[in-house]
């Protein structure tokens, strides 16, 4: 139905790599938004695309949006230990639905100096 | 820089009592969501309250769980009867009203709820 999946679960880097993070619908997304949860913490927004082949970045961040509204992924370049924590992708759904977000699984980010 | 606080941070109660957690969201905020995440999973949502009633509520949210807006500032979740699949994190959110850029929500830090 409105699930989004995502893909690794796990993700364990050495300091300097890049890490990417896949996030898959089987129905369109009108938007997605990403999220960063340290450990211990709570999610904290990162960045929403709506349009479709987006490109966003934020510093070493790149997240994109698929041209079919199916798919989006979020690119760290050169991460450092600071990157460390879970990623999530989340379709957010208004209109009538106020608002609410379905979150992904989550990519566990570990980031050894 | 204004944040969703909650509180207790930490709550332990007996299975089977009631439980209130507290949330006062950013104060020009229209939309207010409680999620929870058991722990090492994905955040799930529960209700969405705008306008003093619930919008919408997963299956999650059943007749043990109500909301509450009773101040104009407070916003309260209340399990009445809790059970030991209810531990869990309870994280309150709020966005702001319609027409702004982001629908991006702001999440309270949580409340850790274990059930005994």
């Amino acid at each position: 139905g409105q699930q989004v999946m995502q893909i690794p679960q796990y993700q364990h880097v050495q300091e300097g790599e890049d890490f990417t993070t896949y996030c898959n619908s089987s129905t369109t997304l009108s938007n997605i938004q990403w999220y960063k949860q340290r450990p211990g913490g709570h999610p904290v927004f990162l960045i929403q695309l709506v349009k479709s082949g987006e490109v966003k970045k934020q510093k070493r961040l790149t997240f994109q949006f698929g041209e079919a509204k199916k798919n989006s992924s979020l690119h760290i370049t050169a991460t450092q230990t600071t990157d460390v924590g879970t990623y999530f992708c989340a379709r957010g759904i208004y209109g009538t639905s106020y608002g609410k977000l379905t979150f992904g699984q989550g990519t566990i980010l570990t980031v050894h100096p | 820089e204004p944040e969703v606080t909650q509180t207790p941070s930490h709550q332990v109660t007996q299975m089977g009592q009631e439980v209130i957690l507290r949330c006062v969201p950013i104060s020009n905020h229209l939309y207010f969501y409680w999620y929870r995440q058991i722990l090492g999973q994905k955040v799930e949502f529960l209700v969405s309250f705008y306008n003093n009633e619930i919008s919408e509520k997963s299956e999650i949210f059943d007749d043990q769980f109500s909301v509450e807006r009773p101040d104009g500032s407070n916003f309260t979740l209340k399990i009445r009867s809790t059970k030991l699949e209810d531990s869990a994190m309870y994280f309150c959110a709020s966005r702001r009203p319609p027409g702004q850029a982001n629908n991006e929500q702001f999440f309270g830090p949580g409340t850790r709820l274990t059930v005994l």
